[in-house]
């Protein structure tokens, strides 16, 4: 059984261009959650997807970040236009439920330089 | 707000010696309590878990932790450490306000030396 894909695995781009993160869950599971973890501090919740709807969103770190989740398959994360604080690995999870043993992605690694 | 301490930043062992990583979680209720490992190059993945019963928890290659009620806490044993060990371990917790976020500790990088 496939895993957590995540694409791009890494990414550099310039301040104030756009980009867009791409992840495929493990098929069937209706949860899907976005984090980040920024050089040297904790991994941090950004949004949780329940099939296409967004269940909650609290830790979107402003309106420069806007993900979807296209017929409640796949969800992209797209942040414009990028700063130099957005960099950092974004982690995409994935779960049959909602107890928290989620599988994880391998991450992308943005650098905004 | 919710915050998980992990309080060892960076440890160094030789293979062979025993491992204990600490982890403290700031609120009561209930909760539950994960541990993931990061190995070098690969992705997040589940230790252990805890949501209720023997404090007690096994997890995946002969790593345990406990859960202490009384001291918030949730620590992570290994009796021998291996060279295959060498990677980033996290704390979690999730709850207890009926949700399902995870809030993590900073990572604890641990470094096997044969």
């Amino acid at each position: 059984e496939a895993g957590v894909t995540q694409f791009p695995s890494h990414s550099v781009i310039e301040k104030g261009q756009t980009v867009t993160l791409r992840c495929d869950p493990i098929s069937g599971h209706d949860n899907l959650y976005w984090y980040r973890r920024v050089m040297g501090k904790e991994i941090k919740f950004l949004l949780h997807f329940v099939k296409e709807s967004k269940q909650d969103e609290s830790g979107m770190p402003n309106n420069r970040f806007l993900a979807e989740r296209t017929g409640g398959t796949y969800s992209t994360l797209k942040v414009q236009p990028a700063e130099l604080e957005d960099s950092g690995v974004y982690f995409c999870a994935s779960s049959p439920d909602r107890q928290g043993s989620a599988f994880f992605g391998q991450g992308t690694r943005l650098t905004v330089v | 707000a919710q915050s998980v301490s992990q309080h060892n930043h960076h440890v160094i062992l030789s293979e062979a010696a025993s491992l204990e990583l600490g982890c403290n979680y700031s609120y009561g209720g209930t909760v539950n309590l994960f541990w993931y490992v990061q190995y070098p190059g690969q992705h997040l993945q589940l230790l252990l878990k805890y949501f209720s019963g023997d404090p007690l928890v096994k997890g995946i290659k002969g790593f345990e932790a406990e859960f202490i009620k009384s001291k918030f806490s949730f620590n992570l044993r290994k009796p021998s450490v291996q060279w295959s060990d060498t990677a980033e371990y996290f704390c979690a917790v999730i709850g207890p306000y009926n949700t399902d976020k995870l809030i993590f500790g900073t990572g604890t990088r641990l470094q096997v030396f044969p």
